[in-house]
């Protein structure tokens, strides 16, 4: 039961374009959503968050957008460089319980 | 340098050995979690701890065991029962249960030959 999608398995784009990593959920309690960047043979590590109470959520070159009616979020990062090489993965999680991951996007910023 | 650590990083193990794996953090977490990753697959839980002495089956424990008897120390052992043990092992943390950022270590790939 795949709650947290990320339908995307990889992405390609040009260093200094924008990225678009996209994320879909079925379960309409998860009220505090993350992105996580991996790096090969390294664990996640945590790059931005957003609560259901916001739609959008900035950091640096990094933006989470939210669309709660389409169960839909977006990581935007402009512009994309060589180092945001990696795999991005979605989690969701509802209040005081575990949390779901997608199965990750990996993205491939070219020079 | 707080964080966690996980070893080894990459583990080889014959067919039908338990194999234990090491979690630490000095973090000073009360909560800890077990994660499976498989190729094109988001991470899945096998157990998590709430507490010292405490710990929880998640969505994929069965052929696992774990112990929590130290704060900083979450060990997950593979056992023969687990079908399909070869895969890249996360354990990571957070400062209670239902905290949403956890924080990860580097992971442990085991091979099963």
């Amino acid at each position: 039961d795949q709650q947290v999608k990320q339908n995307s398995p990889s992405l390609s784009v040009q260093e200094g374009r924008i990225s678009i990593l996209n994320c879909d959920y079925t379960n309409s309690m998860f009220d505090y959503f993350l992105w996580y960047k991996k790096y090969p043979a390294e664990g996640p590590t945590f790059l931005i968050s957003i609560s259901s109470i916001k739609d959008k959520n900035e950091d640096g070159r990094f933006t989470v957008f939210l669309n709660k009616s389409a169960k839909h979020l977006s990581l935007h990062i402009v512009p994309s460089q060589p180092g945001d090489s990696a795999v991005y993965f979605c989690a969701a999680s509802a209040f005081d319980n575990d949390m779901r991951f997608g199965a990750g996007t990996r993205l491939t910023v070219k020079p | 340098d707080g964080g966690i650590t996980q070893s080894p990083k990459y583990l080889f193990r014959k067919e039908g050995q338990n194999v234990t794996l090491s979690c630490e953090q000095n973090l000073n977490h009360d909560a800890m979690y077990w994660y499976r990753q498989d190729p094109g697959q988001g991470l899945r839980l096998i157990y998590y701890s709430q507490i010292v002495n405490d710990f929880q089956k998640g969505d994929i424990a069965e052929g696992y065991s774990v112990s929590r008897e130290k704060k900083e120390s979450f060990p997950l052992t593979v056992t023969s029962a687990q079908k399909n043990p070869t895969a890249f092992y996360l354990c990571a943390s957070s400062i209670g249960w239902g905290d949403n950022e956890q924080f990860f270590g580097p992971g442990t790939r085991l091979t099963v030959l």
